[in-house]
């Protein structure tokens, strides 16, 4: 089963621009999360989608947004884009309710880098 | 409001058994353990989790303690591709709840 997909792995925008992120869950996985990591803040939830609705979000401005395809696929946009918002933004699915625990599998990140 | 305490740093050996120790001394009866791993820019892979018992899979054992306070990931025989900073959290539901790393510990595989 093919894992997590994000695209593009690397990224080089400037101040000002905005940009859009891609994530394909595993298949079978209806719940797809953001997360933001940088060397000073670590691992930061940004949102979570299920079944094409925000679930839940973290603490960050409105710059930051998301949404969720019927075939569970994710971006995510950041508009106006700052020198804070360089990091590595991560991409996990999971399937809620499967009566496992649901353990969050993670895609290889986007590096977007703000000039 | 940290969860768990692991060690900044570790070194092992190349083909030796890697134990990876966490406290988690304030764990509660419904928190598993898990336990993911981090290669230097690249997604966190999930390695393995339980909730009271031992468990083994492909990759790892994890021994947790009788009282749940602590616990061991065992890599048994590291190789350099082992090299990455490994985080342990105690988590309830994955639902609706939000992973958080804490600074995890360096294990570097010396060949």
């Amino acid at each position: 089963k093919a894992g997590v997909t994000q695209t593009p792995r690397y990224l080089i925008k400037t101040r000002g621009q905005q940009v859009t992120l891609s994530c394909s869950p595993i298949s079978g996985h209806r719940s797809v999360s953001w997360y933001q990591q940088t060397p000073g803040q670590g691992l930061q939830f940004l949102f979570e989608y299920f079944s094409e609705t925000q679930r839940n979000k973290g603490n960050f401005p409105g710059r930051f947004s998301g949404r969720q395809f019927s075939n569970s696929r994710s971006e995510m946009n950041v508009s106006t884009l700052e020198l804070g918002d360089s990091a590595l933004y991560l991409c996990a699915s999971t399937n809620p309710g499967t009566g496992a625990l649901d353990t969050q599998y993670f895609g290889p990140g986007t590096r977007l880098t703000v000039l | 409001d940290a969860k768990t305490t692991q060690p900044t740093s570790m070194d092992c050996a190349e083909g030796r058994a890697a134990n990876l120790p966490c406290n988690h001394s304030t764990i509660s009866g419904n928190e598993y353990v898990y336990w993911y791993r981090q290669i230097h820019s690249q997604g966190p892979q999930y390695i393995i989790h339980g909730l009271k018992n031992n468990e083994t899979n492909e990759m790892a054992s994890l021994i947790i303690t009788e009282d749940r306070k602590s616990s061991t990931l065992i890599l048994p025989h590291a190789t350099l591709r082992d090299t990455a900073v490994y985080y342990c959290i105690v988590i309830s539901n994955f639902g609706n709840e939000k992973l958080t790393f804490g600074t995890g510990t360096r294990l570097t595989i010396i060949p």
